[in-house]
C-alpha cells in the first residue's frame, strides 16, 4: 500500500527566504506526482504536476524535482511572501490504484512579515 | 478554463434532513471526484465517476448518494446524515486519460450537521 510522508508538518521562515518541502512516498510505481497549495477552508490549488518520466517542473518561483527511484520530491519555494502562507500537499497517483490520489498529510508553512 | 464551481458555500442540515451538494465543470474532463476533508486533514476519496458512470465508491455509507446526470455535473445527495459527517467537502475532475492526468479541485463546500 502506497503511503506518503510529508516533512516538515509545520515551517515558519522569515519573508525573502527559499525553503524546501519534502515529500517522500512508499512505492515507486508511479504515474505522477502533484503539489497542491490549500488556504484554510479552501479548496485545493494544484501548483505543479510531474509525470513519472520528469525529473522536474517549474512554476514561477515554484521548482518541484521527482527522484522516482528514490521515492522523493521536494517543491522548492524561492524569494518567499507572505502571500505564501497555506499549507501544501503533495499526492500520487499510483500505476494500480486506478484514479485514486495518496496524499501526504501536509506542511504548514507561515512566511513572517 | 480550469476552474471546478461547487455549491452551496456553506450548509447547514440537521439530522433528518435532505440536501444536495452540486459540483459542475467546464473543462471537458471525463473523470469526476467527491472527497471529504476533516480539519487538518488531507481529503480522502469518497466516489469516482469516469465517463458519467460510478467507477469507484470507497465503502462510503448509503446516506451519501452520488449523481453524475452529465458529463459536466456531479450532485452528492444527503440523507440522514450525523454530526460526524460534517466536513469540507470537495469535488474535482481531470481527463481520466492514461494516468498521468491533473486533478483539479472546487473551493469545497463546508457542511455543518446539527
Amino acid at each position: 500500500k502506497q503511503e506518503v510522508t510529508q516533512i516538515p508538518a509545520a515551517l515558519s521562515v522569515p519573508e525573502g527566504e527559499n525553503l524546501v518541502l519534502n515529500c517522500s512516498f512508499t512505492d515507486s510505481a508511479i504515474y505522477n506526482l502533484q503539489w497542491f497549495r490549500q488556504d484554510p477552508g479552501k479548496g485545493l490549488t494544484s501548483l505543479l504536476l510531474i509525470q513519472s518520466s520528469q525529473r522536474e517542473q517549474t512554476s514561477g518561483r515554484l521548482n518541484a524535482s521527482l527522484d522516482k527511484s528514490s521515492g522523493r520530491s521536494t517543491l522548492y519555494i524561492a524569494a518567499s511572501q507572505p502571500g505564501d502562507s497555506a499549507t501544501y500537499l503533495c499526492a500520487v497517483k499510483g500505476e494500480t490504484s486506478g484514479s485514486r490520489l495518496t496524499f501526504g498529510e501536509g506542511t504548514q508553512l507561515t512566511v513572517n512579515p | 478554463d480550469t476552474e471546478v464551481t461547487q455549491t452551496p458555500k456553506h450548509l447547514v442540515m440537521g439530522m433528518t434532513n435532505k440536501k444536495s451538494l452540486k459540483c459542475e465543470q467546464h473543462m471537458g474532463h471525463r473523470a469526476m471526484y467527491w472527497y471529504k476533508q476533516k480539519a487538518k486533514k488531507p481529503p480522502e476519496l469518497m466516489f469516482v465517476y469516469s465517463y458519467e458512470k460510478l467507477s469507484i465508491n470507497e465503502s462510503v455509507p448509503s446516506r451519501f448518494s452520488p449523481e453524475c446526470p452529465n458529463s459536466s455535473l456531479l450532485n452528492l445527495h444527503l440523507h440522514a446524515l450525523q454530526p460526524e459527517d460534517s466536513a469540507l467537502y470537495l469535488c474535482a475532475s481531470s481527463q481520466d486519460g492514461p494516468g498521468w492526468d491533473e486533478q483539479y479541485f472546487g473551493p469545497g463546500t463546508r457542511l455543518t450537521v446539527t
